[in-house]
């Protein structure tokens, strides 16, 4: 059974870096997969952050500002994102997920963790 | 403001049957891109209700169901229950992945 689950640090402050990781349990980060990262705000909507495919090939919500990095370390079979910068519009539950086709639904997905911005 | 819509929030009273809509344009649900459904419950992970407009994966019930038609998607839940309280979300295609502003569902 394919299982993902974020990891990261609940706080960061302002204008620092926040680092998380999606470690993957029962597959490959190879097999044929979107690994996506997807966030959701206080009181907010669902926004999608970007991609990685099992490929190597990483994309991006347009509407973001170039702060996002998404990468994959094959070696350890998880998928990282980074925001620099961040401040307290970045505070959201911050979800990993995967999608197994071109249509891009996410079947699976992990429980979330809270990420608060704040000195 | 998403460019997806969906209101708010929607109620019913167990056992009845709620509709949720998703409207959309011309350049994404009305461009024929695939519409999907997920629900949100906290402190789990999201579940994928409904991909590819109709289509249910296994395991979720078919109290569920998806339809589309021009520039807008529904989502029908049957037979309401008290776990399906909770946070339900479109996601379509626009250049990239964009979800609606989702629909509290309450259940009274």
């Amino acid at each position: 059974q394919v299982q993902l689950q974020e990891s990261g640090p609940g706080l960061v402050k302002p204008s620092e870096t926040l680092s998380l990781t999606c470690p993957v349990s029962g597959a490959s980060i190879t097999e044929y997969s979107f690994w996506s990262w997807i966030r959701r705000p206080p009181g907010k909507p669902l926004e999608w952050l970007g991609y990685v495919h099992s490929s190597g090939t990483t994309v991006y919500n347009p509407s973001l500002k170039g702060r996002f990095t998404i990468s994959r370390d094959t070696s350890k079979n998880h998928f990282s994102l980074k925001v620099t910068s961040v401040t307290a519009e970045d505070t959201a539950m911050y979800y990993c997920a995967r999608a197994i086709n071109g249509a891009l639904d996410f079947g699976l997905w992990g429980r979330g963790t809270l990420v608060t911005v704040a000195s | 403001q998403s460019v997806l819509t969906q209101p708010p929030s929607v109620s019913g009273a167990p056992g009845q049957s709620v509709t949720i809509s998703c409207t959309g344009s011309s350049s994404n649900i009305g461009a024929g891109f695939a519409v999907h459904w997920y629900r949100l419950l906290p402190g789990m992970a999201p579940q994928l209700l409904i991909y590819a407009d109709d289509d249910r994966p296994s395991g979720v019930p078919d109290r569920f169901s998806g339809s589309k038609s021009g520039t807008s998607a529904s989502l029908a839940i049957t037979g309401l229950q008290a776990e399906d309280e909770a946070d339900y979300f479109c996601q379509s295609y626009d250049g990239h992945i964009i979800f609606g502003g989702g629909t509290k569902l309450t259940v009274l």
